[in-house]
């Protein structure tokens, strides 16, 4: 099955708050990316996370990364209405292809 | 440098019709990777390029989806008869190394 579990599956949350998501992969990976899709867009690539790393900090983004438990989280601090949007994440396939999760649609109301 | 562009942003067509979608990479990068992300569920995998071999179709759904990438260069997804499930968004994504994927904006494909 896919790698790259998310949950929660919908997250709503006001503007001020933070948004934390979770997700679970179940082989070895030599990195985790985070990915978000504003709704009818393109994906925008957020943050690469590599196997030997456990947190990794960009701006208002804070991911970490266990990988004795195969999972990774993404936290947004300080939540403003233009992070609404799904969030992914994904581990690399054979040959580079990209496996994501089911994603986590994030509501930030204003 | 230009990104990775698609071509239409949006296509409506009616069930049995035919659609083409284009993906040009970024210039230089060998691996051409398309993904869809149907009716809001996960982004799934279609198939990779490496310039104009095709290295790796295990994720085209069935043979109504035809990838073609001409001279390693820009490349191409027909689908031929569109169906209703056929509905949804199809990414593709460039990249010189394997961590390294640049994704274009995406086309919008919906099949009324």
């Amino acid at each position: 099955s896919q790698q790259g579990e998310e949950d929660p599956q919908a997250l709503s949350i006001q503007e001020g708050e933070n948004a934390t998501m979770n997700c679970s992969y179940k082989t070895s990976i030599n990195n985790l990316q985070w990915y978000r899709q504003n709704s009818g867009r393109g994906l925008v690539h957020l943050i690469l996370i590599r196997s030997n790393e456990r947190e990794k900090h960009s701006g208002r983004l804070r991911v970490t990364l266990d990988t004795s438990k195969k999972s990774s989280s993404l936290l947004i601090t300080a939540s403003r209405a233009a992070d609404t949007a799904s969030y992914f994440c994904a581990t690399g396939g054979p040959g580079g292809k990209l496996i994501f999760g089911q994603g986590t649609e994030l509501s930030v109301k204003p | 440098e230009a990104g990775v562009t698609q071509f239409p942003s949006h296509s409506v067509i009616e069930k049995g019709q035919t659609v083409t979608l284009r993906c040009d990479p970024i210039s230089g990068h060998d691996n051409l990777y398309w993904y869809r992300r149907v009716m809001g569920k996960e982004i799934k995998f279609l198939l990779h390029f490496v310039k104009e071999s095709k290295q790796d179709e295990s994720g085209m759904p069935n043979n109504r989806f035809l990838a073609e990438r001409t001279g390693g260069t820009y490349s191409t997804l027909k689908v031929q008869p569109a169906e209703l499930e056929d509905s949804g968004v199809y990414f593709c994504a460039s990249s010189q190394e394997w961590n390294e994927q640049f994704f274009g904006p995406g086309t919008r494909l919906t099949v009324l």
